[in-house]
């Protein structure tokens, strides 16, 4: 397997503008977590989902940013509109359901808003 | 509430000296504890983890930690550091879900960054 596959890995964008990060799990895996890493704050979970459902968004900052989970195989999140103080780098991981002790991390997306 | 503190924010040794980092944790409940590792740029690879059983673990690239509950910690260690090693170290502490048979959310501490002098 390929691992956790997030896209793009590098993103600039201007104040205002609305940005998508895209994570592609391990195939299987039935959890998902969006993780946000800044100097500030280190990592911290924005929001985790289980079989496309979200279980826990209460790392989720505010209202301008949103993520869903279409299905098994794909994750988004979004921010909108973006401001400076939102760059960070954002990764996401995955895990199989039961009995699993392991999260796999991407290789994460440095989000850069100028 | 669960949190992770990792007490030292720069460690700088020697090649071929050995390592220690420190973790201790806070956790309700008997914890799943992980060492990762972050090189520049690139995302973070778990070096090993304590779910249950013998309290001292075997992890990849010659890493070891030691759970000892009655101090809440999980101490990373390696007795003869490579420049490779150069890295920042996150230790977390995982919330277990499904009843206890499945790994939740992570909680990370801040990071311990490993420099490595030649």
């Amino acid at each position: 397997d390929a691992g956790v596959i997030q896209s793009p890995r590098h993103e600039v964008t201007e104040m205002g503008q609305e940005v998508t990060l895209r994570c592609k799990p391990i195939s299987g895996h039935d959890y998902l977590f969006w993780y946000r890493q800044t100097m500030m704050r280190g990592l911290e979970l924005l929001i985790y989902f289980n079989n496309n459902v979200p279980i826990d968004d209460s790392g989720m900052p505010e209202d301008r940013f949103s993520a869903k989970m279409p299905n098994a195989s794909f994750s988004t999140l979004k921010i909108q509109p973006s401001e400076p103080r939102d760059s960070a780098v954002y990764f996401c991981a995955s895990s199989l359901p039961m009995t699993s002790t392991e999260a796999f991390f991407g290789q994460g997306t440095r989000l850069t808003v100028v | 509430a669960q949190s992770v503190t990792q007490p030292d924010i720069h460690i700088t040794v020697s090649e071929g000296a050995s390592l220690e980092l420190r973790c201790n944790y806070s956790y309700g409940a008997t914890p799943y504890l992980f060492w990762y590792v972050q090189s520049p740029g690139q995302g973070l690879q778990l070096l090993l983890k304590y779910f249950s059983g013998d309290t001292l673990v075997q992890g990849i690239k010659g890493f070891e930690a030691e759970f000892k509950r009655s101090q809440s910690s999980f101490n990373l260690r390696k007795p003869s550091v490579h420049w490779s090693d150069a890295a920042e170290y996150f230790c977390a502490v995982g919330e277990a879900v499904d009843r206890g048979s499945t790994l939740g959310r992570l909680y990370f501490g801040r990071g311990t960054q490993l420099t490595v002098w030649p």
